[in-house]
């Protein structure tokens, strides 16, 4: 295990429905991160935050609306969504968000999210 | 526009066999590259970092090489295992940006 946890694992919602992603990480570290992986393309970037402030938000659109309420927790809250949203959500954490030779992202196993 | 480029896009080898699995980027200023392995339903796990200076780097039977000049990685996965089975991701990050570049991956699967 890599010391983040995602919940729920597997999730199928409705269109019209409202869900909610969560992330915990027990490494101590201050960054965290959501990504969306779909088939046959690279990881997308989504959301960075940084000692709890969001500091980057990669133009996803706003049915998508993250929360960090502490360094070792995220959320990502889900309403109105399409079926071209339907992808594994990865989330990470590192230690910050300077990116440095060793401060590498450990990743959360996903939650694999289908929308009908 | 920073790219990451893997091929091949799939690959199927017997056990016991060895493969090399190759990474060209675009991404500049370069400042390091990774590949991870991600096993199906599990996030990526970091196998290996290379910065500007380091050609080569071993993880057990995996060895990954840079060449700086051509902008190019590989992984080589020696003695093949069917746990090897998984995609493999090549990631590079630029200059003094926080942001990766996340390549496609490569599927391997190893068979009996």
């Amino acid at each position: 295990e890599t010391g983040v946890t995602q919940t729920p694992r597997h999730l199928v919602m409705g269109m019209t429905n409202k869900k909610s992603l969560k992330c915990e990480q027990h490494l101590g570290h201050n960054a965290m991160y959501w990504y969306k992986q779909s088939a046959k393309k690279p990881l997308e970037l989504m959301f960075v935050y940084n000692f709890k402030e969001q500091t980057e938000n990669n133009s996803v659109p706003s049915r998508f609306s993250p929360e960090c309420p502490n360094s070792s927790h995220l959320f990502l809250h889900l309403h109105t969504l399409q079926p071209e949203d339907s992808a594994l959500y990865l989330c990470a954490s590192s230690q910050d968000s300077s990116g440095g030779a060793h401060n590498e992202q450990f990743f959360g196993p996903g939650t694999r999210l289908t929308v009908l | 526009k920073n790219q990451v480029e893997q091929s091949p896009q799939s690959l199927i080898i017997l056990e016991g066999k060895n493969c090399t699995l190759q990474c060209n980027y675009t991404v500049s200023p370069f400042s390091n590259l990774r590949w991870y392995k991600q096993d199906t339903g599990r996030g990526p796990v970091s196998l290996t970092i290379m910065t500007f200076s380091e050609n080569t780097k071993s993880n057990g039977r995996y060895t990954a090489t840079l060449d700086a000049d051509t902008k190019q990685s590989s992984l080589h996965i020696t003695a093949s295992q069917l746990s090897d089975s998984a995609s493999y991701i090549c990631v590079v990050k630029a200059g003094t940006a926080s942001k990766l570049t996340f390549g496609t991956g490569t599927r391997l699967q190893v068979t009996l």
